[in-house]
């Protein structure tokens, strides 16, 4: 089955750091970008962070940047996506998605674009509060 | 980073059609045919119904359809059914630093 399933959320202090993992299954990971999305309480999508398809090349949210770090492995036996997250706030709080981006075409082991988010996880939810 | 403009919410009876806009500028919308839409159901994870402006996604009905004029996308809901009821959000490519950009999201009442 073609899926993603994310770990790794909970209740943090303030300053406090967390590791979030997604882990994909039912296709070929190391072919797609992948992005974290994340959504407040009662709020909207807000898009975090993105990784392509071999991880040389990562980009951030201004909210985030500095503090987060997207990374990957594409092994095998992983094929998982991670968001590790620093200097926790309390505006941190969020169910956080991870969300594969549909890929337009791949060559040369190098992958591009389709710029949408074609397969989404079901949520962590990370509460940053005292 | 300034997110795209989209109503907060729209109604519409059932077999009716309904439109949800999603503005935005020169740096996305305008000039990219990179527009998306998903749909999301309370407690659960967002679904993709459009992407590049009006493709829609094996499995989406055809009774879902995008467009794009000037920097203004759209989604055309045809056929209201009472399972459409559920938040949409628009996303686009952004040549801003960061790529990529979501609407606030529209809240789609079926009467």
């Amino acid at each position: 089955e073609v899926q993603l399933v994310e770990s790794g959320g909970g209740l943090v202090q303030p300053g406090g750091s967390l590791r979030l993992s997604c882990a994909a299954s039912g296709f070929t990971f190391s072919s797609y970008w992948m992005h974290w999305v994340r959504q407040a309480p009662g709020k909207g999508l807000v898009w975090v962070s993105r990784i392509n398809n071999d991880g040389s090349s990562t980009t951030y949210a201004d909210s985030v940047k500095g503090r987060f770090t997207i990374s990957r492995d594409n092994a095998k036996n992983k094929n998982t996506l991670y968001l590790h997250m620093n200097s926790l706030r309390a505006e941190d709080t969020a169910v956080y998605y991870c969300a594969r981006d549909r890929t337009k075409f791949c060559s040369g082991g190098n992958c591009y674009s389709g710029y949408a988010f074609d397969l989404w996880g079901q949520g962590t939810m990370v509460t940053v509060s005292s | 980073q300034s997110a795209l403009t989209q109503p907060a919410s729209v109604s519409g009876s059932p077999g009716q059609s309904i439109t949800i806009s999603c503005t935005g500028t020169s740096s996305d919308v305008s000039d990219y045919n990179y527009v998306s839409w998903y749909q999301q159901h309370p407690g659960k994870a967002p679904k993709l119904v459009i992407y590049e402006v009006s493709n829609r996604p094996s499995g989406v009905s055809n009774r879902f359809s995008g467009s794009k004029s000037g920097n203004t996308a759209s989604l055309t809901i045809s056929g209201l059914q009472a399972e459409d009821e559920a938040d949409y959000y628009c996303s686009s490519y952004t040549r801003s630093s960061t790529s990529r950009v979501f609407g606030g999201g529209t809240k789609l009442t079926v009467l």
